[in-house]
């Protein structure tokens, strides 16, 4: 199967510094990749679309000079949060598009996710 | 117009009984129905999909069921067991949307033993 992972899993760090996560699709090439946010016992909400060599798409509210996200390749896509903030403590999901042909045209994997906390 | 509303919130299940939870959407253009099953502190999983051309599909114990006219469809869990103990989602995207993945707020299930 299509596998996405992400690194670091957890990562804690103070106030005011940057933090990046890593996507990346092991076994296929990820024309699309997608960057939710969820909350505790809420639903995924999408932060960002981004395709290959472009500039990533935000959605309505999401403040794209805090939320930095680079797909510099059909494998990687990087989300930075800088200058981190409490309220940006949150369980950060990338997802990735397989563009191949050889799946569902709009079938997503995700990765494990990543906890940031900011202290 | 591009909500997808899920029903229930939570649900509780005796072991071996069905599972079914209910999603709605207003958006026509809406053409792929992925359901997803999430366990505490992991990423979504793809469980089952379904596009609107077909009313029902099957996937073991997983069924989604679909109705059109209605901008209805709903999961099926058969013999749900205590190993489905997860949140649920429903979603909804478009093609032309970027693929984008609209995702429903969740049914957390408890199968009791």
């Amino acid at each position: 199967g299509a596998v996405v992972s992400q690194h670091p899993s957890r990562v804690i760090c103070k106030s005011g510094t940057s933090v990046k996560i890593e996507c990346r699709s092991l076994d296929f090439q990820a024309t699309t990749m997608f960057w939710y946010r969820q909350f505790p016992k809420q639903s995924l909400m999408l932060m960002a679309t981004s395709n290959e060599g472009s500039k990533a798409t935000y959605e309505q509210g999401v403040e794209k000079d805090k939320f930095l996200i680079n797909h510099a390749s059909l494998t990687l896509s990087t989300l930075t949060v800088t200058s981190a903030h409490p309220e940006d403590s949150s369980f950060y999901i990338c997802s990735a598009r397989d563009g191949s042909g050889r799946r569902t045209y709009n079938e997503q994997f995700f990765g494990p996710g990543t906890r940031l906390t900011v202290l | 117009q591009q909500q997808v509303k899920q029903s229930p919130q939570s649900l509780i299940v005796q072991k071996g009984g069905i599972s079914i939870i209910n999603c709605a959407y207003e958006n026509t253009a809406f053409d792929y129905f992925p359901w997803y099953q999430q366990f505490p502190g992991k990423g979504p999983a793809l469980l089952i999909a379904i596009r609107p051309d077909v009313s029902e599909k099957k996937e073991g114990r997983f069924t989604i069921s679909f109705n059109k006219s209605a901008k209805q469809f709903s999961l099926h869990i058969m013999d749900s067991q205590p190993g489905d103990s997860a949140t649920y989602f429903c979603a909804a995207s478009i093609r032309g949307g970027g693929f984008k993945t609209i995702f429903g707020a969740g049914t957390r299930l408890f199968v009791k033993a």
